[in-house]
């Protein structure tokens, strides 16, 4: 069964280094999606993206991050300037048509970023 | 701001009983759910879901219910299994209008054996 896949599965990096998380989406999605759980708290919703473009994007995700999706199978979340709270586990999600019309999203298995 | 609101952080449930899992919601607005399904260290599985012109959805061992007036749904899992131990996350999101999909903090469901 076709699976969303992260990379990596943990990430350390010290506060104020840039990192970027990768996704493959299943291949023939086309919605796709970042959210992040800090720990002990809820799954929020940071950003979706079609066309090569943001659709949407939540307050938490502000100029320090950005999403691209390099080539036909890759979709990143880059953090320009990691805190201390943007620990937390980043979830990476598609969808083969949009939720708004009735349409589940397929998640990810997650990598936990760390921030020292 | 808790627009989906899951107030059992945990239930435990003996093997071949039903597991009810509840969710309320605030926004009137909202009329797509989704149960998700998470193991540790994997991403959130999608289980069922239900959009407003229904009020019952049912998939197997798994029924989801929606009561619109109430802002309430619950998610009944019969028989409950081993396999069925995990963290439940009720989710919404607004047919129409956006793709975000937004969570409750999750009910952990312990199968008893």
């Amino acid at each position: 069964e076709p699976e969303v896949t992260q990379t990596p599965s943990h990430q350390v990096t010290q506060m104020g280094q840039e990192v970027i998380l990768r996704c493959v989406p299943i291949s023939n999605h086309l919605y796709f999606y970042w959210y992040r759980q800090i720990l002990g708290q809820k799954v929020e919703f940071l950003v979706s993206f079609y066309n090569n473009e943001i659709s949407e994007k939540s307050e938490i995700f502000d100029d320090q991050f950005s999403v691209e999706r390099p080539d036909g199978s890759n979709f990143t979340l880059k953090i320009r300037s990691t805190k201390l709270e943007d620990s937390a586990m980043y979830f990476c999600a598609s969808s083969l048509f949009r939720t708004s019309d009735g349409n589940e999203q397929f998640f990810g298995p997650g990598t936990r970023l760390t921030v020292l | 701001d808790q627009q989906v609101k899951q107030n059992s952080p945990s239930l435990s449930v003996q093997e071949g009983r039903i597991s009810i899992l509840n969710c309320d919601y605030t926004n009137s607005m909202f009329d797509y759910f989704l149960w998700y399904k998470k193991y540790p260290a994997e991403g959130p599985t999608f289980l069922i879901s239900i959009s407003s012109i229904k009020d019952k959805n049912e998939d197997g061992r798994f029924t989801v219910f929606l009561n619109k007036s109430a802002k309430h749904l619950s998610l009944h899992i019969v028989p409950s299994q081993p396999g069925d131990s995990a963290v439940y996350f009720c989710a919404a999101s607004l047919l129409n209008r956006d793709d975000k999909i937004i969570f409750g903090k999750g009910t952990r469901l312990h199968i008893l054996p």
